[in-house]
């Protein structure tokens, strides 16, 4: 199992320019999700996932768009990249295995790093 | 609001002394599950350990140790006869479920430790 994938793993974009990150589960999880990590700010939750079709906002969504046509993969989309917009996008995904004895912890892709210029 | 509060930005240490990362959370959901991930130079977020709200015993792994109290919210974490391969980055997660059912994630800002031979 390839776990959690992240493609591409570097870009550098100019501002106003669109492009989209791909995250690739191969486990059957339900739930995926997007963070960025940025300096002294730990990760914050962009958008994440439920299920194949299923998109909701997280913390920070502004600028950023998702689609999970299928269940393996939730797709990130820049419109229009700002500099605001450099940072460390993680990608995650989790089953559902809730109560006392639930596996809950989220599987972590190696992270894209986005520069915008 | 949920939050997480790792109030250690950066910690240094000489080879082979203990220490202890502070996390501290702050929730009103009876259940819930905490995380401390570490995230080496290298970047890759690496899963350490998750407790669960009804599970208060301490738990040791190796050089690792945990003390999960609820009575203060606090899930810290020491590291003993610290090793130069434990330099990273140390994020604490606490585990909220959302209104659409899923479980969302809230990192704390992180603590860098450095560990000097």
């Amino acid at each position: 199992n390839a776990g959690v994938t992240q493609t591409p793993k570097f870009r550098v974009l100019k501002t106003g320019q669109s492009m989209t990150l791909l995250c690739a589960q191969d486990m059957n999880h339900e739930y995926m999700y997007w963070y960025r990590q940025d300096p002294g700010m730990g990760l914050r939750l962009i958008h994440y996932s439920v299920g194949e079709g299923t998109t909701a906002k997280g913390e920070v969504p502004d600028g950023y768009n998702v689609s999970r046509l299928k269940k393996q993969n939730f797709l990130l989309g820049l419109e229009s990249a700002a500099p605001s917009q450099t940072s460390v996008y993680f990608c995650a995904s989790q089953t559902y295995r809730g109560g006392t004895g639930g596996r809950i912890e989220q599987f972590f892709g190696p992270g894209t790093r986005l520069t915008v210029l | 609001a949920q939050k997480v509060t790792q109030a250690q930005t950066e910690i240094s240490v000489v080879e082979k002394e203990d220490v202890t990362l502070d996390c501290v959370y702050e929730t009103r959901d009876t259940t819930y599950y905490l995380f401390w991930y570490k995230q080496p130079p290298s970047g890759e977020l690496v899963f350490l350990i998750r407790r669960n709200s009804f599970d208060e015993q301490n738990e040791i792994s190796g050089r690792y140790s945990w003390n999960f109290q609820k009575s203060t919210s606090s899930f810290n974490f020491t590291i003993t006869a610290s090793q130069v391969v434990d330099s990273a980055v140390y994020f604490c997660a606490l585990s909220e479920i959302a209104t659409s059912g899923t479980y969302k994630y809230i990192f704390g800002t992180g603590t860098r430790l450095k560990v000097l031979a």
